[in-house]
């Protein structure tokens, strides 16, 4: 099965609300790193995260290590956060990518 | 600062044509480096990897090569396409304990 699973899978939200995206992981990761796919296809990093916690403006997330998930929080929905939301965590040489989450935030 | 740029950003190829992709860093000594493939509305799946120059990992078998001639220049390529090569190719670098920074991408498209 897929070694990295994200939920949900789609999402729409008003503008102005908050969710949270999911990934549960089946690796030893040792870091896990959030981006945001663009319409042109370009992966903007969001998050690089050692176990812990980081916040960075509207976003917030968190790796838990020991029961292998990532979160990420997004607070306040804006327009332009819309796009496809990949969770990739890390062992070894590799960077295994989650299906997606693809987020559409209206107005 | 560390930049990272691929050529070309889009092609478009005939079945049995030949293929090269590339992917230079600019601003970092001995980086990793990736070549990752997107299909259409699909994952990111990684085909290779490379930490040093003229050494190059391979981690799924597409029907595509690799190669890194210089520290900072890495190559994809094959002599034949396919229908399936058909997507959005990333080249990626990083060094120890940093995150993966992609490149913009090349979209390809088979026909």
């Amino acid at each position: 099965g897929d070694k990295v699973k994200q939920s949900p899978s789609a999402l729409s939200l008003q503008e102005g609300t908050n969710s949270a995206l999911r990934c549960n992981f089946s690796i030893a990761a040792t870091t896990v790193q959030w981006f945001l796919q663009n319409p042109r296809g370009s992966l903007i990093n969001l998050f690089y995260l050692v176990p812990g916690t980081k916040e960075n403006g509207r976003l917030k997330s968190t790796f838990n290590s020991k029961e292998s998930y990532s979160t990420l929080h997004i607070r306040d929905a804006q327009l332009e956060d819309s796009g496809t939301y990949f969770c990739a965590p890390s062992g070894s040489w590799q960077l295994i990518f989650g299906s997606g989450t693809q987020l559409t935030v209206m107005p | 600062a560390q930049t990272i740029h691929q050529w070309p950003v889009a092609e478009i190829k005939a079945v049995g044509s030949p293929l090269s992709l590339g992917c230079t860093i600019k601003g970092k000594s001995s980086p990793n480096l990736y070549w990752y493939w997107q299909a259409t509305g699909g994952t990111l799946q990684q085909l290779f990897y490379s930490i040093t120059v003229g050494q190059v990992e391979s981690v799924v078998q597409l029907n595509l090569s690799a190669s890194r001639p210089k520290d900072d220049q890495f190559i994809l390529s094959t002599e034949k396409l396919l229908l399936s090569h058909s997507g959005f190719y990333l080249c990626a670098w990083r060094t120890a304990n940093s995150d993966y920074t992609f490149g913009s991408g090349t979209r390809l498209l088979v026909i």
